[in-house]
C-alpha cells in the first residue's frame, strides 16, 4: 500500500512569512495527525482529525497555526506568520482505527527552517 | 507532567550484541497501548512493536522484543543481535484516551549507536 505522502520535503522562509504543508494519508485511514518535532526532541501533537472533524487541537498555537482536512482525506497545515521557533520537522501521520492499539504511520516529514 | 520518560539520551552497543532501551510511562487509564518507533537519520518514523496494557505476554517482532512490566510502568525495548543499520533514534510512545479520541504521546528519544 502507498504510504503517507507529504510535501514539500524542505522549506526555508523568513520570519513573518507564511507557509503551508500538505499531507495525504494512507487510503482508508480515518484518523490524521500533525506533529511538530523540534531538533533533539520527540514529536509533539499539534492537531488530530477524525475524518474531517477535529478531535484534539489543544497544543496548536491557534494565533498563527491553522489546519484543515477537506472531505476527510488530505490535509493542509498553515503557519502565518512564522516565527524563528517554528523551525522544526512537521510530521503527518495516519492510523487505521481509533483504538489504543492502532499504530501511527508517518510520512517523511517537512523540514521547515525560519530565518 | 512527563508521561513518557526515556532516561538514556545516547547508547552504544557492539555489533551483534543485544541492547536494552529504557522507557517508563505514567497513566491512570486501564486501557492503553505502548509503541516503539525508529527514526533513522533520513527522518521517517518507523513503527517497530506494540504492547497492549492487557497483554499477558511480552510482544516480539523479529529481533525486537518489548519487556513489559506493568506494575513498574516500564516498557523497555530489547534489540537482539544489533546491526549497523540499527543506528538511529528510538522513541517510546503511549496511546491512551477514550471513544472521544485517543492521543499518542512520545518520549524524548534515545539515540543508539552500533559499533562495528
Amino acid at each position: 500500500e502507498a504510504g503517507v505522502a507529504q510535501s514539500p520535503r524542505y522549506k526555508i522562509i523568513e520570519k513573518r512569512q507564511s507557509v503551508a504543508f500538505w499531507c495525504n494519508p494512507i487510503s482508508g485511514h480515518a484518523t490524521l495527525y500533525w506533529y511538530q518535532q523540534i531538533l533533539g526532541q520527540g514529536p509533539k501533537l499539534l492537531i488530530q482529525f477524525q475524518n474531517n472533524g477535529v478531535v484534539d487541537d489543544s497544543q496548536l498555537p491557534k494565533d498563527r497555526f491553522s489546519a484543515e482536512r477537506l472531505k476527510g482525506v488530505d490535509s493542509t497545515l498553515k503557519i502565518q506568520p512564522a516565527k524563528l521557533e517554528d523551525s522544526a520537522v512537521y510530521l503527518c501521520a495516519s492510523s487505521l482505527s481509533v483504538g489504543y492499539n492502532s499504530p501511527l504511520h508517518f510520512g517523511n516529514g517537512t523540514r521547515l527552517t525560519v530565518t | 507532567a512527563q508521561k513518557i520518560t526515556q532516561t538514556q539520551p545516547g547508547m552504544f552497543v557492539q555489533e551483534k550484541e543485544a541492547v536494552t532501551l529504557d522507557c517508563t510511562y505514567d497513566t491512570s487509564d486501564p486501557s492503553y497501548g505502548l509503541f516503539w518507533y525508529k527514526q533513522p537519520s533520513s527522518g521517517e518514523m518507523i513503527f517497530l512493536i506494540y504492547q497492549g496494557s492487557y497483554d499477558q505476554q511480552n510482544a516480539t517482532e523479529g529481533r525486537y522484543s518489548l519487556n513489559f512490566q506493568k506494575a513498574r510502568k516500564s516498557a523497555n525495548l530489547v534489540i537482539s543481535a544489533s546491526q549497523l543499520g540499527d543506528s538511529a533514534m528510538y522513541f517510546c510512545a503511549m496511546r491512551e484516551g477514550n471513544t472521544g479520541g485517543f492521543k499518542t504521546i512520545f518520549g524524548a528519544g534515545t539515540r543508539l549507536f552500533v559499533k562495528a
